[in-house]
């Protein structure tokens, strides 16, 4: 089976510049997170959808970035423009369903450089 | 306030043997689950091990176990007979609210953990 599946890997812009990153969750789990991860802490979550609906975008700074899941499927997470505090790892993770006890499954995420 | 503390930055073990690494957690909520999460220098989050709040056991997964104590609000995961490739960031993550809410994780500043031959 594969596992959550995210792109690019790595990703270095120019600050100002848009940049988007790419999840596509296990088949079947209809939960999805995206977290930014900066050096040395722990991840931090910006936005939760259930299916194509964003239930949980408290902490998702909405003056510059944006996240979309259109089927319920595959999602994309932009940033426009991008700041020098951005850099980090985004990091996408998916679950069977909302349910507490089930695990999230982690992408390898993508390392975002802002120069 | 922090709700989830790992206090120790980075630990040292030898092979073989096992190792405790830290965790306490602050929450009012009853109904709440802890996890851990193992980091390698690849980046992805690997999930090792789950407890949830009623449950009355420590969890274990081979050789995960983790040391629930409530009213102390610790957390802590040990892994026994340490091997080289257990060497990664741990996270401790606790989920708040109940069953079928789903909620975030909320995640510890992690431990590395280094184990030596």
């Amino acid at each position: 089976e594969a596992g959550v599946v995210q792109s690019p890997r790595y990703k270095i812009i120019e600050k100002k510049q848009p940049v988007a990153f790419w999840c596509n969750p296990i088949s079947g789990h209809n939960t999805l997170y995206w977290y930014r991860q900066n050096l040395g802490q722990g991840p931090e979550l910006l936005i939760r959808y259930e299916n194509e609906e964003a239930v949980d975008d408290s902490q998702l700074p909405k003056d510059r970035f944006s996240a979309e899941r259109l089927k319920g499927v595959d999602s994309t997470l932009k940033i426009q423009p991008a700041e020098l505090g951005d850099s980090a790892v985004y990091l996408c993770a998916s679950s069977p369903g909302p349910s507490w006890g089930n695990e999230q499954f982690f992408g390898p995420g993508t390392r975002l450089t802002v120069l | 306030a922090q709700k989830i503390t790992q206090t120790q930055p980075g630990m040292f073990v030898q092979e073989k043997e096992a190792v405790t690494l830290d965790c306490t957690y602050d929450t009012s909520d009853p109904s709440y689950g802890l996890f851990w999460y193992k980091q390698p220098s690849s980046g992805e989050m690997i999930f090792l091990i789950y407890q949830g709040s009623y449950d009355q056991q420590n969890a274990t997964e081979g050789r995960y176990s983790l040391n629930f104590q409530k009213a102390r609000k610790s957390a802590n995961l040990v892994i026994s007979a340490s091997q080289l490739g257990d060497s990664a960031m741990y996270f401790c993550a606790m989920r708040e609210g109940s069953y079928n809410q789903g909620g975030k994780l909320i995640f510890g500043q992690g431990t590395e953990l280094s184990v030596k031959p």
